[in-house]
C-alpha cells in the first residue's frame, strides 16, 4: 500500500502562472518530507525539505506547505518557468532527517508552457 | 565531473546473468544508497550503508546484493538477472547527521533484462 501519494501524474501550467503539486501521505510517523526534481537522463536532485515542526518552508520561488492533520504536502512554484518542466517527486522519512531511507511517490510531470 | 558516478549507464543482458552495478563518489559522504525507479512507480529504495562496514536491506532487497568496498564505492549485484529486474537504478549519497535526507544521486544506470 502507497505511503506517498501523488495522484497528478502531470500538470501544465502557463509560463509566470503558479504551479501547485500535491502529496499526500499515510504514515501518521513521517516526520521530515522532501520535494526532489528530475530532468530526462539525469538523476532526481533535491530541490526543498520541510520538518514536521514547520507548517511552510520557502526557499526563493520554492514553497512547501505541510498540513499535518490532513496528512498532505503541496509544493508551490511561483512564478513558473520553462526550465522547471520537469518530474517532481515528493519523498518521506520518519527518522526526522537524519538518514536518506526516504519512501517516495510515483512523481508529477510539470510541464511550464511559455 | 559528476560528484556521483554509475557505471554502466546502460546494460543488456540475459535472464540468469550476473550483472554488477558500480558506483563511486567524490563528495566524501559517508552514507551511499541505492534505489530502482520502475515507470509509474517512483523510487523504491534497494540497499544502503552508512559506512564501510554496515549494509542495510531497504523495501526491495530480494535478489539484490551489495558489497561496499571502501567510503566512495558501493555496488549492486544482481545474482542471477530476471525480466523484471528490468528498471532505471540510482546510486545516491548523503552526509551524517540532520540533512542526511537529502540525497545526491548519480545519473542513473538502465538495466534490461531479456
Amino acid at each position: 500500500d502507497q505511503q506517498v501519494k501523488q495522484n497528478s501524474p502531470s500538470l501544465s501550467v502557463q509560463e509566470g502562472r503558479i504551479s501547485i503539486l500535491n502529496c499526500d501521505y499515510t504514515n501518521s510517523m513521517f516526520d521530515y518530507f522532501l520535494w526532489y526534481k528530475k530532468y530526462p537522463a539525469e538523476g532526481p536532485t533535491f530541490l526543498i525539505s520541510i520538518s514536521s515542526i514547520k507548517d511552510k518552508n520557502e526557499d526563493g520561488r520554492f514553497t512547501v506547505f505541510l498540513n499535518k492533520s490532513a496528512k498532505h504536502l503541496s509544493l508551490h512554484i511561483v512564478p513558473s518557468q520553462p526550465g522547471d518542466s520537469a518530474v517532481y517527486f515528493c519523498a518521506a522519512s520518519n527518522y526526522g532527517g537524519s538518514q536518506g531511507n526516504l519512501i517516495f511517490g510515483k512523481g508529477t510531470k510539470l510541464s511550464v508552457k511559455p | 565531473d559528476a560528484d556521483v558516478t554509475q557505471t554502466p549507464r546502460n546494460r543488456i543482458t540475459k535472464t540468469g546473468k550476473r550483472i554488477m552495478l558500480e558506483c563511486s563518489q567524490t563528495k566524501g559522504h559517508d552514507r551511499m544508497y541505492w534505489y530502482r525507479q520502475d515507470p509509474g512507480l517512483g523510487l523504491r529504495l534497494i540497499y544502503y550503508s552508512f559506512d564501510v562496514k554496515d549494509i542495510n536491506k531497504g523495501e526491495i532487497s530480494d535478489g539484490y546484493s551489495v558489497s561496499r568496498q571502501a567510503q566512495a564505492k558501493f555496488s549492486l549485484s544482481l545474482e542471477s538477472a530476471i525480466p523484471n529486474q528490468t528498471a532505471l537504478y540510482f546510486c545516491a549519497t548523503s552526509q551524517k547527521g540532520q540533512g542526511a535526507g537529502e540525497l545526491f544521486f548519480g545519473e542513473g544506470s538502465r538495466l534490461t533484462v531479456l
